[in-house]
């Protein structure tokens, strides 16, 4: 079983809907979460950082972290053709440098205009 | 600024070649990485640096080596190339700054290099 699980979609939404991409995982000791938006053939660009548990909204996203059901969510309110890319989720026992990312698989999202 | 850059975008190999893949940053940041990214694998991370002229394993280190004698400049190598290293590498660079819930590290990644080995 793999620490973190992310469904790989292709999830296809239509212009203005409300994405929801969500990740579970195993080691109950991840404090760090985060979300990395990447477009075709592009690198990783970071979308959003929280610790713990709790919300953290930023504009049209809105992230999510349930520590007791070891479920992260990440939420696209009004999403538009340009929010189409692979969204991977990325968690980590402690923040800093020399501690490591474990990065789901990704889940490609599709929004139609 | 250029960000992080990567060198080269795209090579064909064969089986037993060498070769360097070259990272840039031009951020001042510390901390830089090399990971590879497979279909139904996500991103799983080779090497790192934490700092000029130092390096260290990551998840799947085998068959890979890396130097980072300058701090902007992280490189990594493929001694013996096999069709298994056929992957998308992409180089990372980040900093941390202490905040009231802890830790943030932001990591930022370069275009990445499309490496075939034949």
């Amino acid at each position: 079983q793999k620490e973190v699980e992310q469904d790989p979609g292709p999830l296809s939404v239509p212009e203005g809907a409300i994405v929801s991409l969500n990740c579970t995982y195993s080691n109950s000791a991840f404090q760090y979460f985060m979300w990395y938006r990447q477009y075709s053939r592009k690198g990783p660009e970071l979308l959003m950082y929280t610790y713990s548990s709790g919300n953290k909204e930023d504009g049209r996203f809105t992230a999510q972290v349930d520590k007791s059901s070891k479920y992260i969510s990440l939420f696209i309110r009004d999403s538009q053709p340009s929010d189409s890319a692979t969204y991977l989720c990325a968690m980590s026992l402690y923040g800093g440098a020399t501690n490591k990312l474990i990065f789901g698989t990704g889940t490609l999202l599709a929004v139609q205009p | 600024n250029a960000g992080v850059t990567q060198t080269p975008k795209f090579r064909v190999l064969k089986t037993g070649q060498s070769m360097t893949l070259l990272c840039a940053q031009d951020m001042n940041h510390e901390y830089m990485y090399w990971y590879r990214q497979d279909p139904g694998m996500g991103l799983r991370l080779i090497h790192y640096s934490v700092g000029e002229g130092t390096t260290a394993k990551g998840e799947v280190p085998d068959g890979y080596n890396v130097s980072r004698l300058k701090k902007q400049n992280f490189l990594l190598g493929l001694e013996s190339a096999a069709p298994s290293q056929t992957s998308v590498y992409f180089c990372a660079s980040s900093y941390a700054i202490l905040w009231g819930g802890g830790i943030q590290e932001t990591q930022y990644f370069g275009p990445g290099t499309r490496l075939l080995v034949l």
